[in-house]
């Protein structure tokens, strides 16, 4: 079936470096990419919309600078955390609608856990 | 704007029990999609069900069964004989339609089957 790849799974960062976060779909096109945000204990909190081709729509109170959302493909959008500090560790985990003969169903990506040291 | 309550954070129960996971939602439209999620201590979000707003029917599946009642605005879980494997944090969640997936989710109930 179809699969939202997301990658790294773990990733341990310095503070003040940038880390990036790749979701990719093995199997349609992926036109739109959710990227959600989990604190520890928390829910998921919907931090920014992709469109392939055009630039990424962000909830509020989430930092476009900070987080960077690039989605150039039909088949990959990535997230890259400027700057991170450790009040970024969270997991981050994309979700694509399916697209074609996937449609009506949402694939989420694997996730990703971020620790900033 | 929609709104998920799971107004249930922790609940432990003793394998073999059944367990009943609470959902209540809020959205002014008529058209809506719910979902539920479990989601193991590594992470990822598994998918168990998807329901529309016009579908009242509730479903069985295997040892979870889903209660879909629009009168109280509530979609419910139940799992029976519950067992170890089914200790997890589950997320009831809702969109308005597809082509507009951006999920709302409710705070999550983390379940704790005692062995």
């Amino acid at each position: 079936g179809a699969v939202v790849s997301q990658h790294p799974s773990r990733v341990i960062c310095k503070s003040g470096t940038s880390v990036k976060i790749e979701c990719r779909s093995l199997d349609f096109q992926a036109t739109t990419m959710f990227w959600y945000r989990q604190f520890p204990k928390q829910s998921l909190m919907l931090m920014a919309t992709s469109n392939e081709g055009s630039k990424a729509t962000y909830e509020q109170g989430v930092e476009k600078d900070k987080f960077l959302i690039n989605h150039a493909s039909l088949t990959l959008s990535t997230l890259t955390v400027t700057s991170a500090h450790p009040e970024d560790s969270s997991f981050y985990i994309c979700s694509s609608p399916g697209a074609g003969g996937y449609g009506n169903t949402i694939y989420f990506g694997e996730g990703s856990w971020l620790t900033v040291v | 704007a929609q709104k998920v309550t799971q107004a249930q954070t922790e609940i432990s129960v003793v394998e073999k029990e059944d367990v009943t996971l609470d959902c209540v939602y809020e959205t002014r439209d008529t058209t809506y999609y719910l979902f539920w999620y479990k989601q193991p201590p590594s992470g990822e979000l598994v998918f168990l069900i998807r329901r529309n707003s016009f579908d009242e029917q509730n479903e069985i599946s295997g040892r979870y069964s889903w209660n879909f009642q629009k009168s109280t605005s509530s979609f419910n879980f139940t799992i029976t004989a519950s067992q170890v494997v089914d200790s997890a944090v589950y997320f009831c969640a809702l969109i308005l339609n597809f082509g507009n997936e951006k999920l709302t989710f409710g705070t999550g109930t983390r379940l704790t089957i005692i062995p």
